[in-house]
């Protein structure tokens, strides 16, 4: 989940195991979706993306789940290794104008540490 | 290969000085993004461009300007306005126009420090 503040949510997960982080994301309108992977010191890394008129999407070894309902996103890694360590962020983009640039309203992040 | 290079990769700055940030992209990217982040915060938006000469502000632009004068480079100034300017700027661009909305993709960042 997102975090208030400057300590971010944690989650441990032994290696091997599946990684599920997740995000509540604030405008109903929002209609499209971006996970990104940051790793210390480093720009974010994109992972996968999804539009409103989705609720699943699948990648390498990620899937990300969309439940407009509760205005929820989650991202699953399977066989969470040690370079999957880094933090997480979900982003959203509210109604896109088709012009080319936009505007994405980035979660606080979670931290996910894997434990070897 | 193609990417976003970000440049210095560290940068001090004094009182009373205004600092630049280099962004340069190879991706032939029409969109560019600043961004701020904030030890343990999300990405806060500062300015972004579609395309050459024009830019327009983001939700915490103040103490902040850009120029597009190139579609591969869009420089970041940090001014003396800004009074808490210490942070990590990371910049981003993507391409447009085909099959809709595109992920953004980042450089490396600029780790801006007060002297």
């Amino acid at each position: 989940g997102e975090s208030v503040g400057l300590h971010l949510p944690t989650l441990s997960v032994q290696e091997g195991d599946n990684s599920i982080i997740n995000c509540a994301y604030s405008n109903s309108a929002s209609d499209y979706f971006i996970w990104y992977k940051q790793e210390s010191g480093k720009g974010p890394q994109f992972i996968i993306d999804i539009r409103s008129n989705m609720d699943k999407r699948q990648g390498q070894r990620v899937t990300v789940l969309l439940n407009k309902t509760v205005k929820h996103l989650s991202l699953q890694i399977a066989a969470t290794q040690p370079g999957d360590s880094a933090v997480y962020f979900c982003a959203e983009n509210m109604g896109y104008s088709g012009a080319g640039s936009y505007q994405l309203t980035f979660g606080k992040g979670t931290k996910l540490s894997v434990i070897p | 290969d193609g990417g976003i290079t970000q440049s210095p990769k560290y940068l001090f700055r004094k009182e009373g000085q205004n600092v630049t940030l280099s962004c340069e992209q190879n991706l032939n990217h029409d969109a560019m993004y600043w961004y701020r982040q904030d030890p343990g915060q999300g990405l806060r938006l500062i300015y972004y461009s579609q395309i050459v000469n024009d830019f327009q502000k983001g939700d915490i632009a103040e103490g902040y300007s850009v120029s597009r004068e190139k579609k591969e480079s869009f420089p970041l100034t940090v001014t003396s306005a800004q009074k808490n300017p210490t942070a990590f700027y990371l910049c981003a661009s993507t391409l447009s126009g085909v099959d809709g909305i595109q992920p953004q993709h980042f450089g490396d960042g600029t780790r801006l420090s007060i002297l």
